[in-house]
């Protein structure tokens, strides 16, 4: 069964503490990508990779760190310089000009 | 730089009536139009696609035409259910400066149907 796997569905952490967000593919597709999205609003490029041990800055990528060691995984950390990391995290894949493919998400809150 | 622009929301419609959420984009060159769809808590799914002018998209009741001379790319639906209540995102997606693709998605657009 193809997917994106996303985990954990729900991640509370305190202000001043590193999070690492799991993103986990079976599709075969190179490339891979991290949104946020808040409330109301659309989604937001933090970063992206086409290919593994590569990997490029979105719209939004201050504060977010990646790596792409493996084809089949992109897991995103939200460092303590992020300011206002409480959002929903979407892991997507595409390929070319294709429709992406999107994980479940996770909802982070930092208190 | 690229665009989209979609209709603001909530719409609320009553079940049976007819839908229209508008889309238009601006952009260089000719990207691949969608419409995804996001039910509560969840990720995105796609609803429908067209990868170039005059192509008409089409799932679940739901349609929209590529159209070029006017940047626009409406979402349509003839008789909306309660279970069609949702947020619906229009994207385009274009080749990047920087090698791959991008996604740019509209603000999105909350659905409302009552029984």
């Amino acid at each position: 069964d193809g997917g994106i796997t996303q985990s954990p569905k729900y991640l509370f952490r305190k202000e001043g503490q590193n999070v690492t967000l799991s993103c986990e593919q079976n599709l075969n597709h190179d490339a891979m990508y991290w949104y946020r999205q808040d409330p109301g609003q659309g989604l937001r490029l933090i970063y992206y990779s086409q290919i593994v041990n590569d990997f490029q800055k979105g719209d939004i990528a201050e504060g977010y760190s990646v790596s792409r060691e493996k084809k089949e995984s992109f897991p995103l950390t939200v460092t303590s310089a992020q300011k206002n990391p409480t959002a929903f995290y979407l892991c997507a894949t595409g390929e070319g000009g294709q429709e992406q493919y999107f994980g479940p998400g996770t909802r982070l809150t930092v208190t | 730089g690229d665009s989209v622009t979609q209709m603001e929301g909530p719409v609320t419609l009553s079940e049976e009536a007819f839908l229209t959420i508008n889309c238009t984009y601006t952009a260089t060159g000719y990207p691949s139009l969608f419409w995804y769809v996001q039910y509560p808590g969840e990720g995105l799914q796609l609803l429908l696609k067209a990868t170039k002018a005059d192509d008409k998209g089409s799932n679940k009741g739901f349609e929209a035409t590529y159209r070029k001379e006017t940047t626009s790319f409406h979402l349509e639906k003839g008789s909306v259910q309660v279970s069609d209540s949702a947020v619906y995102f229009c994207a385009l997606r274009y080749p990047s400066h920087t090698g791959g693709f991008k996604t740019i998605f509209g603000a999105g657009t909350r659905l409302f149907v009552k029984a």
